[in-house]
Order: structure tokens, then sequence, then C-alpha cells
């Protein structure tokens, strides 16, 4: 199992400000996935983080707008840039473990 | 992963057993059968998965039809706190998930 901790659990932000969801794993692994989930939504991939190389987006998001670090194999931040009232809404990482995937408690974003 | 159909919402009541159904006529032949749920304002939660033959744990039975085109969750008896989201998901372990629309559960007293 992994236990994920996932900080800020929400903020409020202005628009055109940035702001920094930081992710640790209790443990190794090679790949963290970032997810957004708007209000009344499901969940959307928004990009996944291997170790050692450039985070790959899913379409319709850009690292311009998401970027990603991941400096480790327990760690990795999810930069919202430039934000605006649409970019309200949840945001999860999570680990691909076998048979199961983690996810972290999400930060609730709310750009006003 | 497999694209998978769930409706969008049902009721139980409390100490029935909910039957949760999903379609996923286009999974294919090694992908498995995962149920999550995501319980307001929280990260999702796995519940089970499989293959081909039926699947129970502590928390759910899990029914998948022999043509593996769909299957239901089964919770023996649920709870209020059994309220939730719950995403059908066809996938291969290790990979990310693609969440469709789920099914919201109401469990009412």
């Amino acid at each position: 199992s992994a236990v994920i901790s996932q900080k800020p659990s929400r903020d409020i932000c202005q628009r055109g400000t940035s702001l920094t969801i930081q992710c640790q794993v209790d443990s190794q692994v090679t790949m963290m996935f970032w997810y957004r989930q708007q209000p009344g939504q499901s969940l959307t991939l928004i990009a996944t983080a291997n170790q050692g190389s450039e985070a790959t987006y899913e379409s319709g998001f850009v690292i311009d707008k998401f970027p990603i670090s991941r400096p480790n194999l327990t760690f990795s931040t999810l930069t919202v840039s430039n934000m605006s009232p649409e970019d309200s809404s949840i945001y999860l990482c999570s680990v691909a473990g076998v048979p199961e995937a983690f996810f972290g408690q999400g930060t609730r974003l709310t750009v006003v | 992963d497999a694209k998978t159909t769930q409706p969008p919402s049902m009721d139980c009541a409390e100490g029935r057993a909910a039957n949760l159904p999903c379609n996923h006529s286009t999974i294919s032949g090694n992908e498995y059968v995962y149920w999550y749920r995501q319980i307001h304002s929280q990260g999702p939660q796995y519940i089970i998965h499989g293959l081909k033959n039926n699947e129970t744990n502590e928390m759910a039975s899990l029914i998948i039809t022999e043509d593996r085109k769909s299957s239901t969750l089964i919770l023996p008896h649920a709870t209020l706190r059994d309220t939730a989201v719950y995403y059908c998901i066809g996938h291969n372990a290790g990979n990310m998930l693609t969440f469709g629309g789920g099914t919201r559960l109401m469990v009412k007293p």
C-alpha cells in the first residue's frame, strides 16, 4: 500500500496568481499522476510524472499552465499558473500500485 | 482503459443490498474490471477488481458476466457511509486510471 500526503488541502487564490500543490508518498514509486476534478464532474488526468524526465501531458493540458516537478521517487509538485476562476477544481495526485491505485485527499482550489 | 457505462444515480435503503451495474463491452481480454468509490470531498478509494471470476472481499462482491461485457458491484448491507460515487473502470494495474461518469449511490435511512 501507499500513503499519500497532499498539501495544501484547500486554498482560495486571486486570479492571475499561481499555486503549487505538493504530493508526498511514503514509498518510492516510478509514476505519479495528477488529476483534476471540476465541480460536479469526474476525474480527468492532467499528466503523468516520471522521475528524471519531463511530465507527459494529456490533451487539453499544457506545461506552461500546469508545470510539474518530480525531483525524486517520493515527491512531486503541480503548479496551477496564472489562475482564472475556471481553474477552481479539486486537484488530486495518485500513484499506481499493484493491484490498486492510491490517491491523495486532494487540494480544493477556489479562484476568485 | 475500456469505455464503461454506468447509470448516473441510484438509491438504496439502508441495510439492503446495493447492486451497481456496469457495461464494459469493449474491455480487452487482459484488462481487469476495477471498482473505486469517492466519498464526498475525498480521494477515490479502491474497492475490488476481477478478471473473469466473481470476487468477494470485506467491502463488496463483484459479479462479472461470462462474456465479460458487464459486471455488478454488490454492497451486501449498505450503510449511510456507503453513500458515494462509484466508478467502474476497465484497467491494467500500474497505469493511470480513466474515469467515466460513475454512479452516484444514495443510501437512505
